[in-house]
Order: structure tokens, then C-alpha cells, then sequence
């Protein structure tokens, strides 16, 4: 079967950096996702590992480690409008199993 | 350009009814996939389809629920049977291809709410 851990909640207050882990048990695996969802809002993709390694994307990054089935994302300088939950997600075959997510909330 | 639109946007419903969820995906996906999402949880994989061909539907609880895209661009949700339990916020997301680092274009979702 397929089983994502995340934490449920994480605070920070404006300008600081935050990580999001992931940690994963799956078959067929082939690359992490990741996706923020306001509240109310549909879920919007922010990132992709398929590799070992950072990807970065503007004031967000995402590491993957394959051999430690294990992810982070991170979420530098943080402002308000980051409060929201995040999911990452696990590629197997061609659809994506998602994790529970973390709700982050960004306080002044 | 368009994203991905649902309809209706919410549907109240009394429990044994029938109901049909749309979704219409971005214009060239060949991809799309229908979600069901709880308060509180991540997105739970329901069905895809890749054209008109249900490609997995795995992730279907049982066969009260079914799925069809004849035309490979609309696709509809179908619950037959409703229960109190399948109270939730469907989602669909289309994708240029399937798989991969094919990044999934979600819809606003439809809450169905069955009393």
C-alpha cells in the first residue's frame, strides 16, 4: 500500500523560513509533488522532484531523497498570503497518491 | 486561458438519491482525474482517464460510484445510491499527459452534502 506522514500544523511568523517533511512508503514510485491549497481553494502545484536533490523555485525549494523515501519543502521569507495547507504527493503508475497535508499558518 | 470548471458548485442531496458531478478540463489535456477530498485530508484518488478510456479506477470506493468521458474531454462523476458518508468535496484536475512530472491543474472543486 501507499502511506504519506506529514505534520498536521506548523506556525512561523512573517520573513522566517519554514521546511515541510515528507516521509513515504510506496510502490512504483516515481517522483514527489507538491501543492498548496488556500482555504476554500483548489489544491495548485508548486513543485516536483523525480531526482535526488533541490529544486528551487523562487522563494520555494523541494528536496527529494530517494534511498531515505524522504522530502522536504522549503519556504523561505515567509508573508501571509502562505498561510495555507501544503501537500505533498507520491507519483506511482500515472497518478498521485497525496499525504494528509501540513496547514501552515504565517503570523505578523 | 480556462482552467478547469466544475459543476454544479455545491449539491445538497437526501441520502438513496442519485446525482451527476461535471467536470470540463483544460482544452488539449488528454488527462483527467477526479478526486474526493474530506475536511482536513489530502485530495484521495478516486478514477482517471487518459482520452476516453477509464486508465485506473482503482481508488473507487465501490460500485455505487462510476465515470465517464465519451468524448474524451467532459467527464461525469456519478453516485448512485448516496450516503451520509459520501459527504465531501470532489475534485477533478486534468494534466497535458499522464504521469510523469505532469503537473495536475485542479478544479474549484463541487461539496456535495447529502443529508
Amino acid at each position: 500500500g501507499q502511506s504519506l506522514e506529514q505534520p498536521s500544523e506548523v506556525t512561523a511568523v512573517e520573513g522566517a523560513i519554514v521546511q515541510i517533511n515528507c516521509t513515504y512508503q510506496t510502490s512504483g514510485f516515481y517522483g514527489l509533488s507538491w501543492y498548496q491549497q488556500h482555504d476554500g481553494g483548489a489544491p495548485t502545484f508548486l513543485s516536483y522532484n523525480a531526482l535526488d536533490g533541490l529544486e528551487e523555485t523562487g522563494r520555494f525549494s523541494s528536496f527529494l531523497s530517494r534511498s531515505d523515501s524522504y522530502g522536504y519543502l522549503l519556504l523561505q521569507e515567509l508573508q501571509m498570503k502562505d498561510s495555507a495547507s501544503y501537500f505533498c504527493a507520491v507519483g506511482t503508475g500515472d497518478k498521485l497518491i497525496f499525504g494528509t497535508g501540513t496547514r501552515l499558518q504565517v503570523f505578523p | 486561458g480556462a482552467g478547469v470548471s466544475q459543476t454544479p458548485s455545491n449539491k445538497v442531496t437526501e441520502k438513496g438519491k442519485y446525482v451527476e458531478l461535471r467536470c470540463d478540463p483544460i482544452s488539449g489535456h488528454t488527462a483527467l482525474y477526479w478526486y474526493r477530498q474530506s475536511l482536513g485530508q489530502g485530495p484521495e484518488f478516486l478514477i482517471y482517464f487518459q482520452g476516453t478510456g477509464a486508465a485506473d479506477d482503482s481508488g473507487l470506493p465501490n460500485d455505487r460510484f462510476f465515470a465517464v468521458r465519451p468524448e474524451g474531454s467532459v467527464s461525469t462523476l456519478k453516485i448512485q445510491r448516496t450516503e451520509r458518508g459520501d459527504s465531501a468535496v470532489y475534485l477533478c484536475a486534468s494534466s497535458l499527459n499522464a504521469g510523469g512530472r505532469n503537473e495536475q491543474f485542479f478544479g474549484p472543486g463541487t461539496r456535495l452534502t447529502v443529508l
